[in-house]
């Protein structure tokens, strides 16, 4: 397995816009994890699903964030309006029903300007 | 969510042991304790994980105290490529994969040729 899949890599848009983050989870994985990671903050979850359903979307920060899981190789994290406190480097992980680890996707460096 | 403590910062030279401490005196019964680290510029990779006895993995150890309120990742021989942030997570065993996965600060790992 190639492991899990974000794109794009590396996103630069100006504040205001709509900003749209996608992860492909490891096949057979069935937990999604959103993670926001800054200097100052951190590794910080932001929402995590298991078999598409969101169970604690505590962490998102306000109601201009949002997540979805349409089905079990894809989920999205959508910005809108982005600002540029939004910076930061997004990470996508997932996990198996009976595995203990949870594998983390290389992120998306996201800048707001 | 049960919290932990570790140090900001650790040295060691290369191809020495290296023991990252823990403390996470809130742990309860059904906690299993986590490691990961972070390489620069990378996601945060699982190293190690367990509940009450010792584990051993390729790569590393993880010695847990019998009143299970602090552990210790051991390295046996730091590498070049072991510096990083090392995480110690708490992980609460809800069922199924109930569960998320809730990062600190981590201790930075920096290995001295």
């Amino acid at each position: 397995d190639a492991g899990v899949i974000q794109s794009p890599r590396h996103e630069v848009t100006e504040m205001g816009q709509e900003v749209t983050l996608r992860c492909k989870p490891i096949s057979g994985h069935n937990s999604l994890f959103w993670y926001r990671q800054t200097m100052m903050r951190g590794l910080e979850l932001l929402i995590y699903f298991n078999n598409n359903v969101p169970i604690d979307d505590s962490g998102m920060p306000e109601d201009r964030f949002s997540a979805k899981m349409p089905n079990a190789s894809f989920s999205t994290l959508k910005i809108q309006p982005s600002e540029p406190r939004d910076s930061a480097v997004y990470f996508c992980a997932s996990s198996s029903q009976q595995g203990a680890e949870a594998f983390f996707g290389q992120g998306t460096r996201l800048t707001v300007v | 969510d049960a919290k932990t403590t570790q140090p900001n910062s650790m040295e060691s030279n290369e191809e020495e042991p290296v023991h990252l401490p823990c403390n996470h005196s809130t742990i309860s019964g059904t906690d299993y304790i986590h490691w990961y680290r972070q390489l620069p510029s990378q996601g945060p990779e699982y190293v190690i994980h367990g509940l009450t006895s010792n584990v051993n993995n390729r790569m590393a150890s993880l010695a847990i105290a019998e009143d299970r309120k602090s552990s210790t990742l051991i390295l046996h021989r730091a590498t070049l490529r072991d510096a990083a942030v090392y995480y110690c997570i708490l992980r609460e065993d809800s069922g199924g994969s109930n569960y998320k996965l809730t990062f600190g600060k981590g201790t930075l790992l920096t290995v001295n040729p």
